[in-house]
């Protein structure tokens, strides 16, 4: 069974630094990976969509990577703003199924 | 455009009620999903549909049943609600699978007393 972990469950930065958050998945059978974004109270927006054969996707202040035979993912985040707070949320597709598993987020704080 | 929208956005319900939660999406996509979101477990899908008149279960399909008699609707039935139902539940949609990309609805907060 697929497993998805974020590390770290919390994270507080001041403005304007540069940011990891860390996915990683138990079976490197996976057709895509995708990053979300949850504000409190409110549903998940999709911020990028990497392939499987893809090794990275950036949008704006934000790139995913992925290397998937050692089950990694990571979302770079430039320049961080206080806007920027929210959960964020990776998820995988196996390739077995169109069904995500997701992980339990990490909780981004950027303090002004 | 409106994506995805569900309704109702909150209730609160008896054990033993029945309630049915509705998704619908404008978007033209073939698969909708049913998630319930709990602290400390995440996201875990219910049921999802690859097609107008077609249901699958997910992870965690028991004490729920769904329908999808129209492309762009799909319900989430309670026949007996139970406390552990409590949770938000989320609903997503997407064009055609895997390969692309989910859209959520706003929730709908559902406490069960």
């Amino acid at each position: 069974k697929q497993e998805v972990t974020q590390i770290p469950a919390a994270l507080s930065v001041p403005e304007g630094e540069n940011l990891v958050l860390n996915c990683s998945f138990t079976d490197s059978a996976i057709y895509n990976l995708q990053w979300f974004r949850q504000d409190p109270g409110k549903g998940l927006t999709s911020l990028l969509l990497i392939q499987s054969s893809q090794r990275e996707q950036t949008s704006g202040r934000l790139n995913a990577s992925l290397d998937k035979s050692s089950g990694r993912s990571t979302l770079y985040i430039a320049a961080s703003q206080p806007g920027d707070s929210a959960t964020y949320l990776c998820a995988v597709v196996e390739t077995s199924g169109s069904r995500l598993t997701f992980g339990e987020g990490t909780q981004l704080t950027v303090n002004p | 455009n409106a994506g995805v929208t569900q309704t109702p956005k909150f209730r609160v319900l008896k054990t033993g009620q029945s309630m049915t939660l509705l998704c619908a999406q404008d978007m033209n996509h073939e698969y909708m999903y049913w998630y319930r979101q709990d602290p400390g477990m995440g996201l875990r899908l219910i049921h999802y549909s690859v097609g107008e008149g077609t249901t699958a279960k997910g992870e965690v399909p028991d004490g729920y049943n769904v329908s999808r008699l129209k492309k762009q609707n799909f319900l989430l039935g309670l026949e007996s609600a139970a406390p552990s139902q409590t949770s938000v539940y989320f609903c997503a949609s997407s064009y055609w699978g895997g390969a692309y990309e989910q859209y959520f609805g706003p929730g709908t907060r559902l406490t069960v007393t």
